[in-house]
């Protein structure tokens, strides 16, 4: 059974760092492509960042981009996201979503994390 | 940007009732169409991808259909455990985009 464990939300002052986790297992996580997803709090979803089976290409679109590291380690199958001079507008919950090989939608996704940008 | 609307924003039926959610793209995504669940409270979950595939353990009262820029996703014999918010995704390209979802209840 696939599943995705996220960890790390909590509640940030605007401008500081937070790291996300996302523990995988149930697939060969190494072979798959993986993302982050977030849906603000009564909205809908907004795609954060994709990352390649290796870690060698990353996706952003330009709302995070520049300030947003998504990564893993194949290793632990483990994906991350480094979120860095959050803003109120992060606040979200974000879920880890596993991408259908050789195709870009999400096929299977964890139960979330709440990220909460606020002084 | 792909920009996606999606119609309606919110839907009223009835037990067993057929119930069809649209999505338009604002330039041809050529099939590379999702369809999302997401229940009260739980994460979205896959029914449809391809435009009209049917994702694993997915119900077959699901369908999808559509081409070009305009797509639908119909729910047949509306069961209450259907009550749920629908969204589309295109993945055609990059930024991957989502319509802003149709909240269906039951009358």
């Amino acid at each position: 059974e696939v599943q995705l464990v996220e960890s790390g939300g909590g509640l940030v002052q605007p401008g500081r760092s937070l790291k996300l986790s996302c523990a995988a297992s149930g697939f060969t996580f190494s072979n798959y492509y993986m993302a982050w997803v977030r849906q603000a709090p009564k909205k809908g979803l907004e795609w954060v960042a994709t990352i390649s089976t290796s870690g060698s290409r990353t996706y952003y679109p330009d709302s995070v981009k520049g300030r947003f590291t998504i990564s893993r380690d194949n290793a632990k199958s483990s994906l991350y996201l480094q979120m860095n001079s959050l803003k109120s507008e992060d606040t979200a919950t974000y879920y880890c979503a596993r991408m259908d090989r050789g195709r870009y939608y999400f096929d299977y996704w964890g139960q979330g994390v709440m990220v909460t940008v606020s002084s | 940007d792909i920009q996606m609307t999606q119609s309606p924003a919110s839907l009223s039926a009835s037990l067993g009732e057929t119930v069809t959610i649209e999505c338009r793209a604002s330039e041809d995504i050529y099939n590379g169409l999702a369809w999302y669940q997401q229940k009260p409270g739980k994460s979205p979950q896959l029914l449809i991808y391809n435009a009209n595939s049917l994702h694993t353990g997915v119900p077959s009262r699901f369908s999808g259909s559509g081409s070009g820029t305009q797509y639908s996703l119909k729910i047949n014999s509306l069961q209450s455990e259907d009550v749920a918010s629908y969204f589309c995704q295109q993945y055609y390209n990059y930024p991957l985009t989502f319509g802003s979802g149709t909240k269906l209840e039951i009358k």
